[in-house]
């Protein structure tokens, strides 16, 4: 069965800094997607960013990056000159790939980002 | 519709009361997925369709959840005799069939408080 940590439950940046969230997993499968979702108080969870575990380099999207180390089960994501809209709950996530049961996602616990002014 | 709409955003049921949960995908998303969110906690799948099938329900906790998409379009969640352990919130996702990873989308969800 596939897991996913994410060891930091709250974490708190600096606006125009820059922050990294961990996130490990654990699996058996060779081919899987992770990614990184945003859930702000109004409860919907937004995709931030999505990384296919087949594609060595790292995914990026704007201001948000991720250190994909596959050997190591590691996810992180880094985000970048911070701003008051980032203030969010985050949530790593799994998914195997279709037509294995995929399509289901598996999450962590989450990591509560603050940013302040 | 533009997104996933979820009704009602909330619901206070009685111990014991049934109750139904309600998911409106977007238009032309075959996959529909539940999620159950406790407080604090990372969501946890429940249940998978595509188009009316269901095609996983490994993760229902228990007999008293019951799922259903019976045209293939929306999709309603029922609980039977809630229990306090219900209180959640529910999520409810889409996505095309063709499922390249990450194409969910999710509605604002229901949160369910049994009292």
């Amino acid at each position: 069965a596939q897991t996913v940590t994410q060891s930091q439950p709250e974490m708190s940046v600096q606006e125009a800094e820059t922050v990294t969230l961990s996130c490990t997993y654990d699996t058996s499968e060779s081919n899987y997607y992770l990614f990184w979702y945003k859930q702000p108080p109004s409860r919907q969870m937004i995709l931030v960013i999505r990384q296919e575990a087949y594609k060595q380099q790292n995914a990026t999207e704007n201001r948000f990056s991720v250190n994909f180390q596959k050997a190591a089960k590691s996810f992180s994501l880094k985000i970048s000159d911070s701003q008051l809209g980032d203030t969010a709950m985050y949530f790593c996530a799994f998914m195997k790939p279709w037509g294995n049961q995929g399509g289901k996602l598996i999450f962590g616990q989450g990591t509560e980002l603050s940013v302040k002014p | 519709g533009a997104g996933v709409s979820q009704s009602p955003r909330y619901k206070v049921a009685k111990r014991g009361q049934d109750v139904a949960l309600r998911c409106d995908p977007i238009s032309g998303h075959v996959s529909l997925f539940w999620y159950q969110q406790a407080l604090g906690q990372g969501p946890e799948f429940l249940t998978y369709f595509q188009n009316e099938a269901q095609l996983d329900k490994s993760g229902l906790p228990s007999d008293r959840f019951f799922a259903e998409r019976p045209e293939g379009s929306v999709s309603t969640l029922k609980i039977q005799r809630t229990q306090q352990e219900d209180s959640a919130v529910y999520l409810c996702a889409s996505s095309l069939a063709s499922g390249t990873g990450g194409d969910a989308f999710f509605g604002q969800g229901t949160r369910l408080t049994v009292v």
